[in-house]
């Protein structure tokens, strides 16, 4: 069965420092691959999300994610912490053919002064 | 352009007790997903639409659960006889393509 592993539920980084959230998925296909943020009270918002065609995808607010096929991995990254980006982060996956995604347990992102 | 909605956003009700929530879709998407999100786990597939018609509903717990798309625009998510492992947050989330938009969820809690 399709899974995906995101390693850490919680991550602290102080505001301006680099920003890692990891996302490692199993599948011998290369699936279609998301990553949403759930900040305070709000919805799931989608972030970035990698179908075909150039492997590191660029999203809102500065984070990007890099597909990299040997590894199975699509880790969330942003150069500079800002207070505003702590919120919960998912990583999520959809295989090619059916419909539904497979999310992480998400990563608690902490962004400290 | 209105986003995905949910309603209740909050649902406190007794084990034994029935509970309809609600999704309006996007307008124009065809696809509606209901999913779930235990306290503490990741957020599970429920069930797919599209249109009015059940795409796939392999993840639906038991038949304790009913799902309806009457007319292919908004959803009902019905829990008869609600149990406590039911609490959690219900996702809504509706497409068009690939990429699925989600509603901010209702927050169910069975007491």
């Amino acid at each position: 069965a399709q899974s995906v592993t995101q390693l850490g539920s919680h991550v602290s980084v102080s505001e301006g420092a680099l920003v890692l959230l990891r996302c490692n998925y199993s599948s011998s296909v290369p699936p279609y691959l998301f990553w949403y943020v759930q900040y305070p009270n709000q919805g799931l918002q989608l972030l970035l999300k990698y179908t075909t065609g150039a492997t590191l995808v660029k999203g809102i607010n500065g984070f990007e994610a890099e597909f990299k096929k040997s590894e199975t991995s699509f880790h969330l990254t942003k150069p500079s912490a800002h207070m505003s980006d702590a919120a919960e982060y998912f990583c999520a996956v959809r295989l090619t053919g059916f419909q539904k995604l497979v999310f992480g347990t998400g990563t608690r992102l902490l962004v400290s002064p | 352009e209105a986003g995905v909605t949910q309603f209740p956003s909050h649902s406190v009700i007794e084990k034994g007790q029935t509970v309809t929530l609600r999704c309006d879709p996007i307008s124009g998407h065809d696809n509606l997903y209901w999913y779930r999100r235990v306290m503490g786990k990741e957020i599970k597939f429920l069930l797919h639409f599209v249109k009015e018609s059940k795409q796939d509903e392999s993840g639906m717990p038991n038949n304790r659960f009913l799902a309806e798309r009457t007319g292919g625009t908004y959803s009902t998510l019905k829990v008869q006889p609600a149990e406590l492992e039911d609490s959690g947050v219900y996702f809504c989330a509706s497409a068009r393509a690939e990429t699925q938009y989600f509603g901010p969820g209702t927050r169910l809690l069975v007491l």
